[in-house]
C-alpha cells in the first residue's frame, strides 16, 4: 500500500524557536497534503490543506504566520512551527491524497510527530 | 456541511466477544465514509472504506461495516474481538467526487478484556 513517511517522529524544542516537520509519500504521487493536529485523548483536527505548488488553504482559528506550510514536490510537503511555545505541544499528522487512479478520498497517514516544547 | 458522530468514545469488550462501534454521518451529497485505526503514538491506519458500490463493506483484521442510507450510520464491528484490537477508532466522511477534505469523529477508544 501507499506509504507516507513523517519526520522526526519525536522532538523536543526550547521556546522560541522554530521546529520543521517533513511529510513525504515514497511511492505515490501527492497534490494534496493534509496537516492535522491532534490533542491527547481527542480526535484529528485539520490544520491546512497542502497543494503542491500553490499556498496552503488554512483552517478557521489556525494561524498562518505559526504554521508554515510549503508543498515543493509531489511528494514533500513541510509544516514548520516558528517560534513555539508550550502551547504548541502537540502531536501533528500529515496525510496525503493521491494523484493518480478514482479519486475515493482515501487518505494515507504519516506515522505522526510529537512536538513538545519546553 | 458534513459530519460524524461516533456514540461512545469508549467502549470495552470481552476478548471473543462482538465488537460493535457506532458512527452516524451527516452530508449534503452522497459520502464517501471511511473507518480507520489509531495506536498509540501512531498514525492512522485505513480499516476500511465505502465509496458508493457494496453498501456492506470488508476490511483488514476482519473488521466489517454496513452503509445503511436511511439511518445514515456506518457501524463498525467485528464477530470476535481479539486483544489487539485495543486501540483507537476513528470514522470519517469525505463527500464524494474526490478532492474533498475529510471529516473525523471524535473517536472510540476500545477496550477488550482478557
Amino acid at each position: 500500500g501507499a506509504v507516507v513517511s513523517q519526520h522526526p517522529s519525536r522532538v523536543i524544542c526550547k521556546s522560541g524557536t522554530s521546529v520543521k516537520i517533513e511529510c513525504r509519500s515514497l511511492d505515490f504521487q501527492a497534490t494534496t497534503m493534509f496537516w492535522y493536529r491532534q490533542f491527547p485523548k481527542q480526535s484529528l483536527m485539520l490544520m491546512a490543506t497542502s497543494n503542491e505548488g500553490s499556498k496552503a488553504t488554512y483552517e478557521q482559528g489556525v494561524e498562518k504566520d505559526k504554521f508554515l506550510i510549503n508543498h515543493a514536490s509531489l511528494t514533500l510537503s513541510t509544516l514548520t512551527v516558528t517560534s513555539a511555545h508550550p502551547e504548541d505541544s502537540s502531536f501533528y499528522i500529515c496525510s496525503a491524497r493521491p494523484v493518480t487512479g478514482v479519486n475515493t478520498g482515501e487518505l494515507f497517514f504519516g506515522e505522526g510527530s510529537r512536538l513538545t516544547v519546553l | 456541511a458534513q459530519s460524524v458522530t461516533q456514540l461512545g468514545s469508549h467502549v470495552s469488550v470481552s476478548e471473543g466477544a462482538l465488537v460493535l462501534l457506532r458512527c452516524n454521518y451527516s452530508s449534503s451529497v452522497p459520502p464517501y465514509l471511511f473507518w480507520y485505526v489509531q495506536y498509540p503514538n501512531q498514525g492512522l491506519q485505513l480499516l476500511l472504506k465505502y465509496t458508493s458500490a457494496a453498501t456492506l463493506v470488508k476490511g483488514i483484521n476482519g473488521f466489517e461495516a454496513e452503509f445503511k442510507k436511511s439511518e445514515t450510520s456506518f457501524h463498525l464491528t467485528k464477530p470476535s474481538a481479539h486483544m489487539s484490537d485495543a486501540a483507537e477508532y476513528f470514522c470519517a466522511v469525505s463527500e464524494s467526487g474526490g478532492y474533498q477534505k475529510v471529516t473525523f469523529g471524535t473517536g472510540t477508544k476500545l477496550q477488550v478484556i482478557p
